[in-house]
């Protein structure tokens, strides 16, 4: 197990609501990484937080944005669901010097 | 553009027949290429970092090497336990951003 805990596990919204996800870190790690992943795919980069500031995003519009908190925790929104917004949303942690990341048991998001 | 590759998409093995996953990329900087294991409904699970052209690392049944194109992860005399989705990933060293290919369903029979 890492010390990479996500919440809610799973989740059912309603196409056009707001969804917020959470993140909490491992321990010692200052840097956040977001990742969609559908089934049978690999994860896709959304983005990601060092120090409360994204440093890296992938292709993603902008209804889906994040937040890192003081204590590294993070958040991600999305507004405006879409039914292909479902999927399993993995969140990662990891050091900003050392690139090993670990990973959480993600959150199931259904939109319907 | 950056991209990861992997092949083949599945694999069936005996168990204690050896063979080799392939993960090929473009990247324009890489700033390391990752293996993880993935069990249905988890989150990916960490095996190896490797940063340049040239190194190995191995960890109890597997074995992952890179070179300037492309990477290998090599399982020797896999057990079923071994089942599992094997997804490579890289992190571009000029936008930090993380491409995963889309995994190697490896399924080992007893």
């Amino acid at each position: 197990e890492t010390g990479v805990t996500q919440s809610p596990t799973h989740l059912i919204k309603t196409r056009g609501q707001q969804v917020t996800l959470r993140c909490s870190s491992q321990s010692g790690h200052n840097t956040v990484s977001w990742y969609q992943q559908a089934l049978g795919q690999g994860p896709q980069f959304i983005f990601q937080y060092y120090r409360e500031e994204e440093n890296g995003r992938g292709n993603f519009p902008p209804r889906f944005s994040g937040l890192q908190f003081p204590n590294y925790s993070s958040e991600l929104n999305v507004n405006a669901l879409e039914l292909d917004d479902s999927a399993l949303y993995l969140c990662a942690s990891t050091s900003f010097t050392n690139t090993e990341a670990f990973f959480g048991q993600g959150t199931r998001l259904t939109v319907v | 553009e950056d991209q990861v590759t992997q092949s083949p998409e599945a694999l069936r093995l005996q168990e204690g027949e050896s063979s080799s996953l392939n993960c090929s990329y473009t990247v324009s900087g890489l700033r390391g290429l990752f293996w993880y294991r993935q069990d249905p409904g988890k989150g990916p699970e960490f095996l190896f970092t490797l940063y340049s052209a040239g190194e190995e690392k191995e960890k109890e049944r597997l074995k992952a090497t890179l070179t300037k194109k492309e990477s290998f992860l090599h399982i020797t005399a896999p057990k079923p336990e071994d089942s599992a989705t094997y997804l490579c990933a890289v992190q571009d060293s000029g936008t930090y951003k993380y491409i995963f290919g889309t995994g190697t369903r490896l399924k080992v029979l007893a």
